[in-house]
């Protein structure tokens, strides 16, 4: 079946650090990978997506490469702000089905 | 900006009482889902609900578990006898067109459901 595996958080960073957030995955075909985020008293919303190897979903000077070959994609943005303070989920689909498996999330807090 | 709004933020409940979740979703989408989160645990899909019918559910959703589109506008869950189990935050999405087109999906802020 498919899962999700993220670094465990919280995170804590000082503005302007560099952020990587690791997220493997285990899939049946050819999954879409997508990092959603939450940011505080509002729901999930889409951040960046990659649907084929070797793509780079890029998106508010967040990125991150589908890696068939180690299986991963990990979110990285070069310097942080307080307002990235949020929690990151990682997530894929495969089939061309409706649903999303998600990791456990990783929640990011960047202090001044 | 339009958005996926959900009732009750919280809502603790005795074990073996019925719980109706509400969602009301972007008003011109066409497919719904619920998804839950044990609290530490990931984030799981429950259901997925097109033209008036369930178009995918997994092994959580079994018979406690049913969904509703009663008046056009809110989508509800119902949990028929809730479990101790059951306590989770749950979060309805919504998307215009089917998922796999566009793997976008518009989440709400959740409901907190807790079961004592």
């Amino acid at each position: 079946g498919n899962s999700v595996t993220q670094m465990e958080g919280p995170v804590t960073l000082s503005e302007e650090a560099f952020l990587t957030i690791n997220c493997t995955y285990t899939a049946t075909g050819y999954p879409s990978l997508f990092w959603y985020v939450q940011y505080p008293g509002e729901g999930l919303q889409l951040l960046l997506k990659a649907t084929k190897a070797d793509d780079k979903g890029s998106n508010k000077g967040f990125e991150a490469t589908y890696r068939k070959e180690t299986t991963s994609f990990h979110l990285e943005k070069g310097s942080v702000q307080v307002s990235d303070s949020a929690v990151y989920f990682c997530a894929l689909s495969t089939g061309g089905g409706n649903k999303l498996t998600f990791g456990t999330g990783t929640q990011l807090k960047v202090e001044l | 900006e339009p958005e996926v709004t959900q009732t009750p933020s919280h809502q603790v409940t005795q074990m073996g009482q019925e719980v109706i979740l509400r969602c009301v979703p972007i008003s011109n989408h066409l497919y719904f889902y619920w998804y839950r989160q044990i609290l530490g645990q990931k984030v799981e899909f429950l259901v997925s609900f097109y033209n008036n019918e369930i178009s995918e559910k997994s092994e959580i959703f079994d018979d406690q578990f049913s969904v509703e589109r009663p008046d056009g506008s809110n989508f509800t869950l119902k949990i028929r006898s809730t479990k101790l189990e059951d306590s989770a935050m749950y979060f309805c999405a919504s998307s215009r067109d089917m998922f796999a087109n566009t793997g976008e999906l518009f989440f709400g802020e959740g409901s907190r459901l807790t079961v004592l």
